[in-house]
Order: C-alpha cells, then structure tokens, then sequence
C-alpha cells in the first residue's frame, strides 16, 4: 500500500511570515495526526483527528496554528505568523479504525516536511 | 501515558543480536507496548507491540518481563541499516486516551 504522503518536503520562511503543510494519508485511515519534531527530540502531538472530527488538539498553539481534514481524507497544517521556535519536522501520520473499543492501531509516518524560519 | 525509561545510546556489532531494554514501571493494565525507530532523515517507523504476551514478527522480537515492567526489544542480525534512534512508547487502549507519546529514545549505533 502506498504510505502517507507529505508536502513540501523543505520549506524555508521569513518569521511572521505564513507557511502550509499538506498529507495525504493511508486510504482508509480514519485517524490522522500531526507531530513536531525539533532537532534532538521526539516527535511532539500537535493534533489528533478521527475523521474530519478534532480528537485532541491540547498541544496546538492555538494562537499561531491551524490544521483541518476536509471530507475526513487529506489535511493541512498552517502556520501564522511563524515564529524562529517553529523551525522543525512536521510529521504526519495516520491509522486506521480498529473498530469499536479497540484505539491502538500502529501509526504509519510521512517523511515529513522540514520547516526553517529565518 | 506511562513513562519509559531507555538507555540514551549503545553501540552493536553488525551480525550481531542487539538487545534494547526498556523501563516501563508504572505501566497500567490496558497500556501497550511500542517500539518505534527513526532512521536520519525519516519519519518514525513502527516495529512491533505487545500487551503482555511476547511477540515477533519480520522486524523484532518484544520480550516483556511477567509483571510488565520492562521489555526488551531484539533484533536478531543487526546490520548497518539499522542504526536508527529507538522509542519505547507505553500507549493506553483508551477511548479517552490512545494518543502515541514519544521520549527520547535510544540512539543505536550498528559498527561493522
């Protein structure tokens, strides 16, 4: 099966400029989420999907970011104004419904796109 | 989530089995197992996961001790494509909780 695709892979801004990401995850999967990854650490839930529905958006910086699952397929994560503090990989991943009272199945990963703000 | 506590690097030969422990003391009784691997310049890959029971597949073997507080994560015959920053995740089976949290890891070093 093909994986989840991300766009761009790279993408260098100016701070306060604004910046979007897509992904395109797994056919099928109903669960999409999107990870921050500064340099040296683990990937960080910025917000957690099922559908088009916002599972768990507690780690999203409201203020400057945005994401959305139209038709509960593909999704894009925007940024506005970037910060310097916002350089890094942003990851997205996918899973499919296991079906009622089962939540674990394994999480598959884009390559992400690597953003820096200069 | 539970909390895991991993070795931050160890290095194995090429060939060799390499044995990745795992610390996961306050683990609860609906909370898997996971273990995770990032290779330079991709995005996480998963490996296996297990509740309770050991599990193994293509990739790894997981070895979870009886009161499942530790796990070790083996892969049989490192090669050098396996050098790689290693996650060991606790992950609730939660209608209000099954989020995917990452640590640190382990960065494993394969040296011919």
């Amino acid at each position: 099966e093909a994986g989840v695709a991300q766009s761009p892979r790279y993408k260098i801004i100016e701070k306060r400029q604004s910046v979007a990401f897509w992904c395109n995850p797994i056919s099928g999967h109903a669960t999409l989420y999107w990870y921050q990854q500064i340099l040296g650490q683990g990937p960080k839930l910025l917000i957690q999907f099922q559908n088009n529905g916002v599972v768990d958006d507690s780690q999203l910086p409201k203020d400057r970011f945005s994401a959305e699952r139209l038709k509960g397929v593909d999704s894009t994560l925007k940024i506005q104004p970037a910060k310097l503090e916002d350089s890094a990989v942003y990851l997205c991943a996918s899973s499919r419904w296991s079906g009622v009272g089962r939540y674990n199945s394994p999480l598959h990963f884009g390559n992400g796109t690597r953003l820096t703000v200069t | 989530d539970a909390k895991t506590t991993q070795p931050t690097s160890m290095d194995c030969a090429e060939g060799r089995a390499a044995n990745l422990p795992c610390n996961h003391s306050t683990i609860s009784g609906n909370e898997y197992v996971y273990w995770y691997r990032q290779i330079h310049s991709q995005g996480p890959q998963y490996i296996i996961h297990g509740l309770k029971n050991n599990e193994t597949n293509e990739m790894a073997s997981l070895i979870i001790t009886e009161d499942r507080k530790s796990s070790t994560l083996i892969l049989p015959h490192a090669t050098l494509r396996d050098t790689a920053v290693y996650y060991c995740i606790v992950r609730a089976d939660s209608v209000n909780d099954y989020k995917l949290s990452f640590g640190a890891g382990t960065t494993v070093t394969v040296r011919a």
